[in-house]
Protein backbone atom coordinates (compact mmCIF):
# COMPACT_ATOMS: atom_id res chain seq x y z
CA UNK A 1 0.00 0.00 0.00
CA UNK A 2 1.64 3.00 -1.16
CA UNK A 3 -0.62 5.36 1.36
CA UNK A 4 -2.25 7.46 -1.76
CA UNK A 5 -5.91 6.46 -2.33
CA UNK A 6 -7.73 7.30 -5.45
CA UNK A 7 -11.34 6.69 -6.54
CA UNK A 8 -13.48 5.87 -8.03
CA UNK A 9 -11.86 2.43 -8.92
CA UNK A 10 -13.89 1.90 -11.88
CA UNK A 11 -15.49 3.92 -14.17
CA UNK A 12 -17.64 3.41 -17.00
CA UNK A 13 -19.48 6.27 -18.94
CA UNK A 14 -20.57 7.39 -22.24
CA UNK A 15 -19.03 9.50 -25.03
CA UNK A 16 -19.73 13.06 -24.54
CA UNK A 17 -19.71 12.82 -20.70
CA UNK A 18 -18.13 14.66 -18.31
CA UNK A 19 -16.21 12.56 -15.11
CA UNK A 20 -13.80 13.72 -11.84
CA UNK A 21 -11.32 11.19 -10.74
CA UNK A 22 -10.02 12.08 -6.87
CA UNK A 23 -6.74 11.85 -5.71
CA UNK A 24 -5.71 11.96 -2.29
CA UNK A 25 -1.99 12.32 -1.39
CA UNK A 26 0.17 10.35 0.84
CA UNK A 27 0.26 12.30 4.20
CA UNK A 28 3.13 15.02 3.55
CA UNK A 29 3.44 14.84 0.15
CA UNK A 30 3.06 18.30 -1.24
CA UNK A 31 3.02 17.63 -5.04
CA UNK A 32 0.67 15.22 -6.73
CA UNK A 33 0.94 14.21 -10.81
CA UNK A 34 -1.76 12.74 -12.72
CA UNK A 35 -0.55 9.87 -15.67
CA UNK A 36 -2.62 7.90 -18.06
CA UNK A 37 -2.08 4.57 -19.35
CA UNK A 38 -3.34 3.47 -22.90
CA UNK A 39 -2.26 0.47 -24.37
CA UNK A 40 -1.51 2.17 -27.57
CA UNK A 41 0.43 5.01 -25.91
CA UNK A 42 1.67 3.48 -22.36
CA UNK A 43 2.26 5.41 -19.48
CA UNK A 44 2.17 9.51 -19.85
CA UNK A 45 2.64 12.53 -17.46
CA UNK A 46 -0.59 15.01 -17.58
CA UNK A 47 -0.14 17.07 -15.09
CA UNK A 48 1.80 18.53 -11.78
CA UNK A 49 0.20 20.20 -8.58
CA UNK A 50 2.06 21.06 -6.29
CA UNK A 51 1.13 22.90 -2.94
CA UNK A 52 -1.88 24.21 -4.73
CA UNK A 53 -0.35 25.54 -7.56
CA UNK A 54 0.14 23.89 -11.35
CA UNK A 55 3.76 23.44 -11.38
CA UNK A 56 4.40 21.07 -14.77
CA UNK A 57 1.99 20.48 -17.74
CA UNK A 58 2.64 17.09 -20.16
CA UNK A 59 0.28 15.86 -22.82
CA UNK A 60 -2.54 16.94 -21.20
CA UNK A 61 -6.25 17.64 -23.45
CA UNK A 62 -7.58 21.03 -23.08
CA UNK A 63 -10.48 18.86 -22.41
CA UNK A 64 -8.91 17.66 -19.02
CA UNK A 65 -8.45 20.04 -16.16
CA UNK A 66 -6.96 19.14 -12.98
CA UNK A 67 -6.62 20.65 -9.75
CA UNK A 68 -5.32 20.53 -6.08
CA UNK A 69 -7.23 21.57 -2.90
CA UNK A 70 -5.57 23.54 0.26
CA UNK A 71 -6.07 19.68 2.32
CA UNK A 72 -4.07 18.77 -0.71
CA UNK A 73 -6.08 16.28 -2.61
CA UNK A 74 -6.20 16.66 -6.41
CA UNK A 75 -9.34 15.94 -9.00
CA UNK A 76 -8.85 15.40 -12.33
CA UNK A 77 -11.62 16.76 -14.95
CA UNK A 78 -12.26 14.89 -18.44
CA UNK A 79 -15.42 16.24 -20.33
CA UNK A 80 -16.59 15.37 -24.06
CA UNK A 81 -15.13 12.27 -23.20
CA UNK A 82 -14.40 9.99 -26.53
CA UNK A 83 -13.93 6.32 -26.69
CA UNK A 84 -9.62 6.75 -27.00
CA UNK A 85 -10.13 8.44 -23.30
CA UNK A 86 -10.33 5.20 -22.26
CA UNK A 87 -7.16 4.06 -19.67
CA UNK A 88 -5.79 3.85 -16.78
CA UNK A 89 -5.63 7.00 -15.00
CA UNK A 90 -2.60 6.87 -12.02
CA UNK A 91 -2.04 9.65 -9.55
CA UNK A 92 1.09 9.78 -7.70
CA UNK A 93 2.28 12.19 -4.77
CA UNK A 94 5.72 13.03 -3.58
CA UNK A 95 7.44 15.37 -1.00
CA UNK A 96 8.63 18.07 -2.94
CA UNK A 97 8.22 19.85 -6.25
CA UNK A 98 10.84 18.41 -8.20
CA UNK A 99 14.70 18.31 -7.79
CA UNK A 100 16.77 14.75 -8.19
CA UNK A 101 16.02 12.48 -5.34
CA UNK A 102 12.31 12.30 -4.01
CA UNK A 103 10.50 9.49 -5.45
CA UNK A 104 6.81 9.24 -6.37
CA UNK A 105 4.04 7.08 -4.29
CA UNK A 106 2.00 5.65 -7.29
CA UNK A 107 -1.98 4.87 -6.49
CA UNK A 108 -3.39 1.89 -7.76
CA UNK A 109 -5.47 3.51 -10.64
CA UNK A 110 -8.57 4.59 -11.38
CA UNK A 111 -9.92 2.11 -14.81
CA UNK A 112 -11.93 4.64 -17.14
CA UNK A 113 -14.09 2.68 -19.99
CA UNK A 114 -16.16 5.14 -22.55
CA UNK A 115 -18.38 3.46 -24.47
CA UNK B 1 13.46 15.59 -22.29
CA UNK B 2 17.03 13.11 -22.93
CA UNK B 3 15.52 9.53 -23.85
CA UNK B 4 16.38 5.74 -22.72
CA UNK B 5 16.90 2.59 -24.93
CA UNK B 6 15.37 -0.70 -23.30
CA UNK B 7 15.01 -4.12 -24.61
CA UNK B 8 11.32 -5.15 -24.94
CA UNK B 9 11.67 -8.36 -22.89
CA UNK B 10 14.09 -10.45 -20.77
CA UNK B 11 13.42 -14.03 -19.38
CA UNK B 12 15.08 -15.16 -15.51
CA UNK B 13 15.03 -18.05 -13.68
CA UNK B 14 13.87 -18.00 -9.99
CA UNK B 15 16.42 -17.45 -7.67
CA UNK B 16 19.05 -16.14 -9.97
CA UNK B 17 20.54 -12.69 -10.12
CA UNK B 18 18.91 -10.34 -13.65
CA UNK B 19 20.73 -7.79 -15.02
CA UNK B 20 18.38 -5.19 -16.62
CA UNK B 21 20.30 -2.90 -19.57
CA UNK B 22 19.59 0.74 -19.86
CA UNK B 23 21.33 3.32 -22.68
CA UNK B 24 20.92 6.91 -22.20
CA UNK B 25 23.87 8.29 -24.41
CA UNK B 26 22.29 11.76 -24.44
CA UNK B 27 22.19 11.73 -20.75
CA UNK B 28 23.34 15.20 -19.22
CA UNK B 29 25.17 16.32 -16.31
CA UNK B 30 21.95 16.78 -14.47
CA UNK B 31 19.88 14.12 -14.80
CA UNK B 32 19.42 11.51 -12.47
CA UNK B 33 19.12 7.79 -13.28
CA UNK B 34 15.46 6.53 -11.52
CA UNK B 35 14.55 3.09 -11.77
CA UNK B 36 10.67 2.35 -11.65
CA UNK B 37 8.63 -1.28 -11.99
CA UNK B 38 5.19 -1.93 -12.36
CA UNK B 39 3.37 -5.08 -11.61
CA UNK B 40 0.40 -6.74 -13.17
CA UNK B 41 -2.82 -4.53 -12.45
CA UNK B 42 -0.68 -2.28 -10.15
CA UNK B 43 1.08 1.46 -10.20
CA UNK B 44 4.22 1.96 -11.00
CA UNK B 45 6.34 1.45 -7.89
CA UNK B 46 10.19 2.85 -7.62
CA UNK B 47 12.88 1.02 -7.37
CA UNK B 48 16.18 3.06 -6.78
CA UNK B 49 17.99 5.71 -8.23
CA UNK B 50 21.13 7.40 -8.48
CA UNK B 51 23.37 9.97 -10.79
CA UNK B 52 27.10 9.04 -10.78
CA UNK B 53 28.19 5.97 -7.74
CA UNK B 54 26.21 2.87 -7.75
CA UNK B 55 23.37 2.58 -5.61
CA UNK B 56 22.47 -0.48 -3.46
CA UNK B 57 18.69 -0.40 -1.32
CA UNK B 58 16.98 -3.73 0.04
CA UNK B 59 15.51 -3.94 -3.55
CA UNK B 60 18.25 -4.02 -5.65
CA UNK B 61 21.59 -2.21 -7.27
CA UNK B 62 22.00 0.19 -9.43
CA UNK B 63 25.35 0.14 -11.67
CA UNK B 64 26.10 3.29 -13.61
CA UNK B 65 28.94 3.28 -16.50
CA UNK B 66 31.67 5.61 -15.54
CA UNK B 67 30.69 7.96 -18.48
CA UNK B 68 26.87 7.61 -17.27
CA UNK B 69 25.93 6.32 -20.93
CA UNK B 70 24.36 3.34 -19.45
CA UNK B 71 23.33 1.40 -16.66
CA UNK B 72 22.20 -1.74 -15.54
CA UNK B 73 19.59 -2.47 -12.55
CA UNK B 74 20.71 -5.71 -10.86
CA UNK B 75 18.11 -7.76 -9.16
CA UNK B 76 20.11 -10.52 -7.12
CA UNK B 77 17.87 -13.20 -6.82
CA UNK B 78 14.56 -13.42 -9.04
CA UNK B 79 11.15 -14.01 -7.40
CA UNK B 80 8.38 -14.84 -9.41
CA UNK B 81 7.35 -11.50 -7.73
CA UNK B 82 9.95 -9.52 -9.64
CA UNK B 83 8.04 -10.20 -12.54
CA UNK B 84 7.08 -6.99 -13.91
CA UNK B 85 7.46 -3.93 -16.63
CA UNK B 86 11.35 -2.43 -15.64
CA UNK B 87 11.47 1.61 -16.79
CA UNK B 88 14.77 3.39 -16.51
CA UNK B 89 13.66 7.15 -16.70
CA UNK B 90 15.93 10.01 -16.62
CA UNK B 91 15.30 13.05 -14.18
CA UNK B 92 16.68 16.38 -14.30
CA UNK B 93 17.07 18.31 -11.60
CA UNK B 94 14.94 21.07 -13.23
CA UNK B 95 11.82 22.66 -10.96
CA UNK B 96 9.33 19.31 -11.74
CA UNK B 97 9.24 16.01 -10.55
CA UNK B 98 7.36 14.43 -13.82
CA UNK B 99 8.37 11.20 -14.97
CA UNK B 100 8.57 10.22 -18.54
CA UNK B 101 8.03 6.59 -18.94
CA UNK B 102 9.48 5.08 -22.24
CA UNK B 103 8.52 1.18 -22.55
CA UNK B 104 10.42 -0.42 -19.98
CA UNK B 105 11.57 -4.05 -20.20
CA UNK B 106 8.64 -6.62 -19.68
CA UNK B 107 10.60 -8.91 -17.07
CA UNK B 108 9.46 -12.53 -16.61
CA UNK B 109 10.44 -15.25 -13.85
CA UNK B 110 10.49 -18.85 -14.94
CA UNK B 111 10.21 -20.99 -11.25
Amino acid sequence: DSGVTQTPKHLITATGQRVTLRCSPRSGDLSVYWYQQSLDQGLQFLIQYYNGEERAKGNILERFSAQQFPDLHSELNLSSLELGDSALYFCASSVDGGGWGNEQFFGPGTRLTVL
Amino acid sequence: DAKTTQPNSMESNEEEPVHLPCNHSTISGTDYIHWYRQLPSQGPEYVIHGLTSNVNNRMASLAIAEDRKSSTLILHRATLRDAAVYYCILRDSSNTGKLIFGQGTTLQVKP
